[in-house]
């Protein structure tokens, strides 16, 4: 069974539509992430939320927002395409609101969204 | 603010011999540290973590990596490198008083092991 699966696994749009990828995650985790990995393989957060709260990295335009219907699911909306929001979206999930440290943190990814605006 | 830095690009050893694959960390409290691999066109799979406890931590697939406060490193290693080991490594960040358990990646390392 995949732990976290994203669709569509590419994506190719051209500049100004608005697009959106899919995420789910069937572990019980109770917060769920969104990263992007540029050309040069670097990975940068982007979102993490969970039921209570909604994190940002204060780089990321506001062009992009994460939507969550549920528990298991966070979608990624993205608005008026440019050219260098070309890359591979991840999503993750975790559990981390719960007692002690042991067995908490570690993300669990999802296979990527190479998306490519043209 | 947490920062990683992975100070190697690429990582080349044959296959058999032990590898090492470093990373540095800056945290403003306790430092939670993780190492993840990527395969080509696969997301990242988490290898192994040290959130207190014993500075030697043993992960999946032989690796082990070494927590050392003083020298802020976690080198990630194995005694005996295999073909297979050949993947792009992320080491990760994130102190202990972060909102959102949100990881700060290094920019990689490739590791190629050569037969």
């Amino acid at each position: 069974d995949t732990a976290v699966s994203q669709t569509p696994k590419y994506l190719v749009t051209q500049m100004g539509n608005d697009k959106s990828i899919k995420c789910e995650q069937n572990l019980g985790h109770d917060t769920m992430y969104w990263y992007k990995q540029d050309s040069k393989k670097f990975l940068k957060i982007m979102f993490s939320y969970n039921n209570k709260e909604l994190i940002i990295n204060e780089t990321v335009p506001n062009r992009f927002s994460p939507k969550s219907p549920d528990k298991a699911h966070l979608n990624l909306h993205i608005n008026s395409l440019e050219l260098g929001d070309s890359a591979v979206y991840f999503c993750a999930s975790s559990q981390v609101f719960s007692y002690g440290t042991s067995g908490l943190h570690e993300q669990y990814f999802g296979p990527g969204t190479r998306l490519t605006v043209t | 603010a947490q920062s990683v830095a992975q100070p190697e690009d690429q990582v080349n050893v044959a296959e058999g011999n032990p590898l090492t694959v470093k990373c540095t960390y800056s945290v403003s409290g306790n430092p939670y540290l993780f190492w993840y691999v990527q395969y080509p066109n696969r997301g990242l799979q988490f290898l192994l973590k040290y959130i207190t406890g014993d500075n030697l931590v043993k992960g999946s697939y032989g690796f082990e990596a070494e927590f050392n406060k003083s020298q802020t490193s976690f080198h990630l290693k194995k005694p005996s490198a295999l073909v297979s080991d050949s993947a792009l490594y992320f080491c990760a960040v994130r102190d202990g008083t972060n909102a959102g358990n949100m990881l700060t990646f290094g920019g990689g390392t490739r590791l190629m092991v050569k037969p």
